[in-house]
């Protein structure tokens, strides 16, 4: 499809696994959010991509959360040592330039993470 | 404090109703201002932007007021199809914190 795309839509981990989840953005979208929600909540920002960089990280929340677009394109954020806190939607969001000005950020359909 | 903060709902409101939504932000240098919508289980969607001359899209009129840092969204004759999370969103730079959200249920 055109629009982004989050795998897996749904995750079930236990507490101390790794976990990686992906984020392939609407092509030639050239920035790239993550955000989590958690229930009754509204996104939280965790870290923004524009092209291969991240232009800002200081919303991960500690080190065991890091995020990688090394071909400014798919995006894929990994989780250490997963804590049951950790459990959320894992919202991706892509935008063009000019989409910023307006924003405009197209969101996947998000991955659910549970830790058990 | 928050960031943003939004009203915390939820509003049951029955269709015809109009309904205002409230949302303040700390941050002073903020530079854009937008509403998002999203239904239940699904992602975020872009409702509309929200300018300091206040404007309007149908149904809905967003206004912005800097020197309070309020912004609001009123719906005029509400429906059904109404019902969802209202986002406040706040901009700087190419950074968009999201509020908490407000519920809207309009009831038949």
């Amino acid at each position: 499809g055109a629009g982004v795309s989050q795998t897996p839509s749904n995750k079930v981990t236990e507490k101390g696994k790794y976990v990686e989840l992906r984020c392939d953005p609407i092509s030639g979208h050239t920035a790239l959010y993550w955000y989590r929600q958690s229930l009754g909540q509204g996104p939280e920002f965790l870290i923004y991509f524009q092209g291969t960089g991240a232009a800002d990280d200081s919303g991960l929340p500690n080190d065991r959360f890091f995020a990688v677009r090394p071909e400014g394109s798919v995006s894929t954020l990994k989780i250490q040592r997963t804590e049951r806190g950790d459990s959320a939607v894992y919202l991706c969001a892509s935008s063009s330039y000019r989409g910023l000005a307006t924003g405009e950020l197209f969101f996947g359909e998000g991955s659910r993470l549970t830790v058990l | 404090r928050k960031e943003v903060e939004q009203d915390p709902g939820p509003f049951n409101v029955p269709e015809g109703a109009t309904v205002a939504f409230n949302c303040t932000y700390s941050n002073s240098a903020s530079q854009s201002f937008f509403w998002y919508r999203q239904d239940c289980r699904k992602e975020p969607k872009l409702l509309m932007s929200v300018y300091s001359s206040g404007n309007e899209d149908g149904r809905f009129t967003a206004q912005l007021n800097r020197a309070s840092q309020y912004i609001s969204l009123l719906i005029r004759d509400s429906k059904l199809s109404d019902s969802a999370t209202y986002l406040c969103v706040v901009g700087y730079g190419q950074n968009f914190v999201f509020g908490p959200g407000t519920r809207l249920s309009v009831l038949p």
